[in-house]
């Protein structure tokens, strides 16, 4: 069964402490991994998307790393308006003629002034 | 970039009632469409899959019959919830795809709420 799980379910940072994210999967093909924020009562915003083992993508104080097994979120420096839920979500082809997104659970990272 | 618009953001109403939530490419077509549900603290639960001009794909144990969904243009995408309940209280959220350097685009969500 294709599943993803992400961890630490929440985490707590002191504004300028980095630290990581981590998005594990299980599943049957890998067409795509994305990562989206999402604040409360909104939809999820896009961030990044991984293609392969090896890709690295950066944006402001976040970088994005992929695995054959996972993914991690890298978050540099942060700062209180880097507070949110991160999704981690993979694509993954079908036998139709469209792919399946299905995400984990997020981590819901609050970053304390 | 892509952009999927969703209405209404929020809405209550009766139980009983049906409640039609749109969700719009305004910006590229999108032959597939995805429709997700999420409940407080959780994250999202794909519900069915909306595909152009054909039936939708319903993910295990949802309800086809509550949740109708239609595809009727390359742009638009319906959900209806038919005979809501208090249980169907949930945000619910849509996405489109097929642009990858923008990942899959989500509309805004749309709070029910059923009273």
């Amino acid at each position: 069964e294709d599943q993803v799980t992400q961890s630490p379910e929440a985490l707590r940072l002191q504004e300028g402490e980095s630290s990581s994210l981590n998005c594990s999967y299980t599943v049957s093909g890998l067409r795509g991994l994305f990562w989206y924020r999402q604040d409360p009562g909104k939809g999820p915003e896009f961030l990044f998307t991984l293609y392969s083992a090896g890709e690295e993508k950066e944006k402001e104080r976040l970088k994005a790393t992929l695995t054959k097994k996972e993914s991690f979120l890298h978050i540099t420096a942060p700062k209180p308006e880097d507070s949110a839920t991160y999704l981690c979500a993979v694509q993954i082809p079908m036998k139709t003629s469209y792919d399946k997104v299905i995400f984990g659970p997020g981590t819901s990272l609050s970053v304390i002034p | 970039g892509a952009v999927v618009s969703q209405h209404p953001s929020w809405v209550i109403c009766k139980s009983g009632t049906s409640v039609k939530i749109e969700c719009r490419s305004l910006d590229f077509q999108a032959t597939t469409m995805f429709w997700y549900r999420q409940f407080p603290k959780q994250s999202l639960m794909l519900m069915a899959t909306s595909n152009e001009g054909s039936k939708a794909t319903y993910e295990q144990g949802v309800e086809k019959d509550k949740f109708l969904i239609n595809h009727a243009s390359l742009t638009l995408s319906t959900l209806t919830v038919t005979s809501a309940h208090p249980e169907d209280s949930s945000f619910y959220i849509c996405s489109a795809g097929g642009q990858a350097s923008y990942g899959y685009t989500f509309g805004s969500g749309t709070r029910l709420t059923v009273v």
